[in-house]
């Protein structure tokens, strides 16, 4: 299993510009999240799905958008990137059994200058 | 969700055990301890979890005071590879799991 993967590992968008972030699981997991992590702070969460096809709002969802049309995807997209974006971004994901465990993914830093 | 209170930061030195401290005097009585560690740029990775008693795998222990109001995760032998830092979470144990990962510990293994 490669477990959770994230694309592209870098990034570096313009104020105003648009972009999605890729995650994918290929553990069946049910439970997907999104956080974001910036410097020497927790990890804050963004958006959550417990399934495919419904998705909703953590702490912290304002200027993303999420879409889990499958059990393995949930891409973050990014409208009108702001300089206060600029973080590194999780994603991670549980099943429902697993009641103990989030596996997460590498992580994509994202720059917005 | 209970807070947890951790030290900034804690130094070992290799080879010795890393005593790491949480506090969670407002934890409830169906709420578990977990143990998560970030490692420099990388993804938070579970460590262990528990509810009253301690556990052990193999990578740490926990021990959890009878009152649970505070734990205590152990890193027996600690290496080069374990400097990272470790956050204590409270959480329900059932259901949707948010994680609210605080500032944690920075733990520095040295030479």
């Amino acid at each position: 299993n490669a477990g959770v993967t994230q694309t592209p590992k870098f990034r570096i968008l313009k104020i105003g510009q648009s972009m999605t972030l890729q995650c994918a699981q290929d553990m069946n997991h049910n439970y997907m999240y999104w956080y974001r992590q910036d410097p020497g702070m927790g990890l804050k969460l963004i958006y959550y799905s417990v399934g495919a096809g419904i998705t909703d709002k953590g702490e912290v969802p304002n200027g993303y958008n999420v879409s889990r049309s499958t059990t393995e995807d949930f891409p973050l997209r990014l409208e009108l990137a702001a300089p206060s974006q600029t973080s590194v971004y999780f994603c991670a994901s549980r099943d429902i059994g697993d009641t103990y465990e989030q596996y997460f993914g590498p992580g994509t830093r994202l720059t917005v200058t | 969700d209970a807070k947890t209170t951790q030290p900034t930061s804690m130094d070992c030195a290799e080879g010795r055990a890393a005593n790491l401290p949480c506090n969670h005097s407002t934890i409830s009585g169906n709420e578990y301890v977990y143990w998560y560690r970030q490692i420099h740029s990388q993804g938070p990775q579970y460590i262990i979890h528990g509810l009253k008693n301690n556990e052990t795998n193999e990578m740490a222990s926990l021990i959890i005071t009878e009152d649970r109001k505070s734990s205590t995760l152990i890193l027996p032998h600690a290496t080069l590879r374990d400097t990272a830092v470790y956050y204590c979470i409270v959480r329900v144990r059932v259901g949707f799991q948010k994680l609210v990962f605080g500032t944690g510990t920075r733990l520095l293994v040295s030479p």
